[in-house]
């Protein structure tokens, strides 16, 4: 079963933040998070991830509570393009594979 | 950065033949690769861990004997459905771990079994 928490949908207005919230309450000291979107009919596309720190990118911002119990990725001015399901995946290092829960549907709006 | 590729992109089979699904990351070696299902508006679930030069992983309910994974090279991972049935139809994609725990996907590979 997935780690993580994340509502099923959610819309945002063209050129407007989107922060996608998601639960990771029983992430343990070494697992990192890590947030992907799927574009329809294509693969995962890496975001970014970070382990307690707050992490930024081109794409978007990760702020981490200071518990690591919750995340929310931030697309600072989203597009059209940024239509997608958004997935939040908690994984340790090296070899372990990822379990995806059923993300979060962001449909960007006009 | 890391790419993953696949081919085909998407195939139509007949059911009761065999189809090859090729993995390849293009700029980096991946000792394991993983593959996953997608089936129409649901999540990805993983089927097998490839691991370079040595016998795959397989999850709980995926048959081995049907999905055949080869980890050949480096660089280089292939799923085989045999005997394909009209179930077997699905979205199969496939990722690589490379650097620093990042996990690159590939396209993905549409399976249509008719």
């Amino acid at each position: 079963d997935a780690k993580t928490t994340q509502p099923p949908s959610m819309d945002c207005a063209e050129g407007r933040a989107a922060n996608l919230p998601c639960n990771h309450s029983t992430i343990s000291g070494n697992e990192y998070v890590y947030w992907y979107r799927q574009i329809h009919s294509q693969g995962p596309q890496y975001i970014i991830h970070g382990l307690k720190n707050n992490e930024t990118n081109e794409m978007a911002s990760l702020i981490i509570t200071e518990d690591r119990k919750s995340s929310t990725l931030i697309l600072p001015h989203a597009t059209l393009r940024d239509t997608a399901v958004y997935y939040c995946i908690v994984s340790g290092e090296g070899g372990q594979n990822f379990v995806f829960g059923p993300g979060t549907r962001l449909s960007v709006l006009p | 950065g890391a790419v993953v590729s696949q081919h085909p992109s998407w195939v139509i089979c007949k059911s009761g033949t065999s189809v090859k699904i090729e993995c390849r990351s293009l700029d980096f070696q991946a000792t394991t690769m993983f593959w996953y299902r997608q089936f129409p508006k649901q999540s990805l679930m993983l089927m097998a861990t490839s691991n370079e030069g040595s016998k795959a992983t397989y999850e709980q309910g995926v048959e081995k004997d049907k999905f055949l994974i080869n980890h050949a090279s480096l660089t280089l991972s292939t799923l085989t459905v045999t005997s394909a049935h009209p179930e077997d139809s699905s979205f199969y994609i496939c990722s690589a771990r490379g650097s620093r725990d990042k996990e690159v996907f590939g396209p993905g590979t549409r399976l249509t079994v008719t």
